[in-house]
């Protein structure tokens, strides 16, 4: 199974700041013949399911708003919050789905400094 | 607009079986996949296998293979998962989720949840 590991486990961020949250594959998740790699970003809070944010490792869901972005290829991504706000408090996981079993990193929880 | 409403929270004996339901709405059914996730309590998210809800060509997690059994009814749009021989740490949120493919036919991912299903496993 590709392991997915998620930095930093937690951070705390002040209000209008950027949040950069790092994931990584134990492989390479870059589809060679379409060139996309198969790394989606969720979004969690407390009692809700999780939210899809990002798919494709940087295609925006529609709605979602422009300040979440997503970057990286093959085993290396990052999701950047370019200025937090208050409903961004949650906790963020990557996951790859690029081969079964599909497989999630352990978590980010994101809170406000 | 897409829609995926579950069955409400059960609560089980160790042993025995659950049946979960996830019925969709604001899509065409048979299009897209269904895909069954579980979070234990503070835990993070685990795959438990999926659908294709065209076909009901079923592919489950290895750790549930055995006691889970994915099906469909198109008839109604809705998809159930049943998981049986319950254990203590099978106690959990489970959610059904749609996997989006675009109109290439390739994977988007997970874009739609249900609100989640508790399943508490206690004696």
């Amino acid at each position: 199974d590709i392991v997915m590991t998620q930095s930093p486990d937690s951070l705390a961020v002040s209000l209008g700041e950027r949040a950069t949250i790092d994931c990584k594959s134990s492989r390479s998740i870059l589809y060679n013949s379409n060139n996309m790699n198969y790394l989606a970003w969720f979004q969690q809070k407390p009692g809700q399911p999780p939210k899809l944010l990002i798919y494709w490792a940087s295609t925006r869901e529609s709605g979602v708003p422009d300040r979440f972005s997503g970057s990286g290829s093959e085993t290396d991504f990052t999701l950047t919050i370019s200025s937090l706000q208050a409903e961004d408090v949650a906790v963020y996981y990557c996951q790859q789905y690029y081969n079964t079993p599909p497989t999630f990193g352990q978590g980010t929880k994101l809170e406000i400094k | 607009q897409v829609q995926l409403v579950q069955s409400g929270a059960e609560v089980k004996k160790p042993g025995a079986s659950v049946k979960v339901s996830c019925k969709a709405s604001g899509y065409t059914f048979i299009d897209h996949g269904i895909t069954w996730v579980r979070q234990a309590p503070g835990q993070g998210l685990e795959w438990m296998g999926w659908i294709n809800t065209y076909n009901d060509d079923t592919n489950y997690a290895q750790k549930v293979q055995g006691r889970v059994t994915m099906t469909t009814d198109t008839s109604t749009s809705t998809a159930y998962m049943e998981l049986r021989s319950l254990k203590s740490d099978d106690s959990a949120v489970y959610y059904c989720a749609r996997r989006h493919y675009d109109s290439s036919g390739l994977l988007r991912g997970y874009d739609s949840w249900g609100q989640g299903t508790l399943v508490t496993v206690s004696s």
